[in-house]
């Protein structure tokens, strides 16, 4: 299995506080990613980075900002959660990018109240 | 607008026989496909991937099939197994430029011993 850790795995905020959820790796993959699984939508794309301080927006980035400030960390962060955020958050990495499998970490399951 | 769609929410099948899971895409610069399963709780497991310069890819008891007039992928489970049964996730991409998995509904097999 590809060296993926989330954490937290399961976390309940309120509405308006900030969230962090971190990714880390030890497989020294190029890219990660963040995505977001909803019912009715399978998985969407938040950000991904392409390197170290290397960002993009993805399909869904609206609300969300991230960061990466090493090589093995990637981080997402809800400036001023809303409910409309409640899902299930997975983090991939991949070698090559487009044309290349990703794989993905187990899930922070996020509940805004 | 969903770019990759699985019409079939679930599927039941008979230990033994053959899954057919089936995914459709819009969009005619995709050329890249991949098949992820997915079980309760954890992240998505890649299976099985296809270049659009190739019309079948196999892995084992895994067949996916590409048909690109019609804009069609299958994934072909023989023989399928209880241990099967999960959530089947199709994604596809571009090989260059983007650096998008976008991913349809999901399909729920169902192996009955």
């Amino acid at each position: 299995d590809a060296g993926i850790t989330q954490s937290p795995r399961h976390k309940v905020t309120e509405t308006g506080t900030p969230v962090t959820l971190r990714c880390h790796q030890t497989e020294n993959h190029r890219y990660m990613y963040w995505y977001r699984q909803d019912p009715g939508h399978g998985l969407r794309l938040i950000h991904y980075s392409y390197g170290v301080k290397d960002t993009d927006k993805g399909e869904v980035s609206d609300g969300y900002s991230v960061s990466r400030s090493k090589t093995e960390d990637f981080l997402l962060t809800l400036e001023s959660a809303t409910s409309s955020q409640t899902s299930v958050y997975f983090c991939a990495i991949s070698q090559g990018g487009s044309g290349t499998e990703a794989f993905f970490g187990q899930g922070t399951r996020l509940t805004v109240v | 607008d969903q770019q990759v769609k699985q019409n079939s929410p679930s599927l039941s099948v008979q230990e033994g026989r053959i899954s057919i899971l089936n995914c459709d895409y819009t969009n005619s610069m995709f050329d890249y496909f991949l098949w992820y399963k997915k079980y309760p709780a954890e992240g998505p497991t890649f299976l099985i991937s296809i270049s659009s310069i190739k019309d079948k890819n196999e892995d084992g008891r895994f067949t996916v099939f590409l048909n690109k007039s019609a804009k069609h992928l299958s994934l072909h489970i023989v023989p399928s197994q209880p241990g099967d049964s999960a959530v089947y996730f199709c994604a596809a991409s571009r090989q260059t430029g983007a650096n998008n998995l976008f991913f349809g509904t999901g399909t729920r097999l169902t192996v009955i011993p």
